[in-house]
């Protein structure tokens, strides 16, 4: 089966401090994707890479980055967290090609 | 831009069937996927039309209807463990990523 898997299940940091999501995919999937969840807002796409070192801005990009230097492994990086980052992130991948994400369990990140 | 729109809750009775639609505005529109996701887990997928008409795994069937811009979810037999919250998402060509929906929460009651 694939794995996807999230670093942190749970995160709590402080206003400004540098955060760093990790998330590391077993299948040699080719696109990576970075979802926050939010109650009412379903799904929303922050950034996804389709290849090695490459990157495309998703919906709702403004205050974060990423960061994908291995094929396994796609990084979200809240520069200076605010309080309105506090959310569910979800990180996924899949075959480019395929129409079949796979998710990882999540992080909650609570930002004080 | 672009849009889904489902109900926000469901409730039906164990055994029965359900149907949670789907409408899109999209432009570019490829295909429509349907993900499961219980309460604390992580999102799994169900299935995925690109062609119109109905798609049968098993107990649940998704059905696509392109010049409507609709689709819908059907679960058939419902079980207690059906509860759970069911996600559209929308493809569109050329794009790797999807555009999913806010969610429908499903109820099943006894």
């Amino acid at each position: 089966d694939v794995k996807v898997t999230q670093s942190s299940r749970y995160l709590v940091k402080r206003t400004g401090e540098k955060v760093f999501l990790e998330c590391v995919q077993d299948m040699d999937h080719e696109n990576m994707f970075w979802y926050r969840q939010d109650p009412g807002l379903g799904l929303r796409l922050i950034y996804f890479s389709y290849d090695v070192k490459m990157k495309e801005k998703g919906d709702i990009p403004e205050g974060y980055s990423v960061s994908r230097e291995k094929k396994e492994r796609f990084s979200l990086i809240l520069e200076s967290a605010s309080t309105n980052q506090t959310s569910m992130y979800l990180c996924a991948s899949k075959f480019r090609g395929y129409e079949k994400l796979f998710f990882g369990s999540g992080t909650q990140l609570s930002v004080l | 831009g672009q849009s889904l729109e489902q109900p926000s809750e469901v409730t039906a009775v164990e055994g029965a069937i359900v149907q949670i639609n789907c409408t899109y505005q999209t432009s570019g529109f490829y295909g429509l996927s349907w993900y499961q996701q219980h309460d604390g887990g992580a999102p799994t997928f169900l299935s995925y039309n690109a062609l119109d008409g109905l798609e049968e795994t098993g107990r649940f069937s998704s059905f696509l209807s392109r010049s409507d811009s609709y689709g819908y979810l059907l679960l058939q037999e419902l079980q207690m463990k059906d509860s759970a919250s069911y996600f559209c998402a929308v493809k569109n060509a050329g794009a790797n990523n999807l555009f999913f929906g806010t969610g429908t929460r499903l109820t099943v009651i006894p």
